[in-house]
């Protein structure tokens, strides 16, 4: 089954530090979304790309957070500098809008900024 | 802006009941409705996807309904087992194409 890969899997890191998640869509989708989740708020959209181009950013803090796509194969999220209230599950999905397929996950990155 | 509500928040039943999760949204234009998984520490995966203009999808002991018109989902778990136990996750697409989540329905099933 093609799945949308996520690394790494754990992170662990200072307040401070610059912390760098990479996400490699399912080949052939072009949609791909960032999604942070906690306990308090849940799923929340940060970033939104279609053809590598970014739709939807409002929910991203912009002093700290970007997103890109450099390539088709590649989307990243960066923090800098981490604060220990990003601490939380990255999550980024991938789909082909035009076949209303729904969405795909990938496993998430769990961060931990101490 | 799309607003979506699952009700219950938790729910904990014995094995063999049949299970109705709710899944309401305030905007009633949508492309898709998504169902999802969450196990405790894993990432979301798919159960079942209702097109706009579908009413209903099942998928061996799982039955999504779609009403567009009350703005209502329902998941229905028939026959539930301990592997259920989870967390369920409503997300309704509309014409921005990017998917709003509810806060899921934490089931746990016991034995």
């Amino acid at each position: 089954d093609a799945r949308v890969t996520q690394t790494p899997r754990h992170k662990v890191t200072e307040m401070g530090q610059e912390v760098t998640m990479r996400c490699q869509p399912i080949l052939g989708h072009n949609t791909v979304f960032w999604y942070r989740q906690t306990m308090m708020q849940g799923l929340e959209l940060l970033a939104y790309f279609r053809n590598r181009a970014p739709l939807d950013d409002s929910g991203m803090p912009k002093d700290r957070f970007s997103a890109e796509m450099p390539d088709a194969t590649l989307a990243t999220l960066k923090i800098q500098p981490s604060e220990p209230r990003d601490s939380a599950v990255y999550f980024c999905a991938s789909g082909l809008v035009e076949s209303a397929g729904g969405y795909t996950f990938g496993s998430g990155t769990r961060l931990t900024v101490v | 802006k799309q607003e979506v509500t699952q009700i219950p928040a938790a729910l904990s039943v014995p094995e063999g009941e049949n299970l109705v999760l709710n899944c309401s949204f305030t905007d009633s234009a949508i492309y898709n409705l998504q169902w999802f998984r969450q196990d405790p520490g894993k990432g979301l995966t798919s159960l079942l996807l209702i097109q706009s203009s579908q009413r209903e999808q099942t998928s061996g002991r799982l039955n999504a309904s779609l009403d567009k018109s009350s703005g209502r989902s329902t998941l229905y778990i028939a026959a539930s087992q301990p592997g259920d136990s989870a967390t369920y996750l409503c997300a309704v697409t509309g014409g921005s194409y990017i998917p709003t989540f509810g806060r899921g329905t934490s089931l746990i099933v016991h034995p």
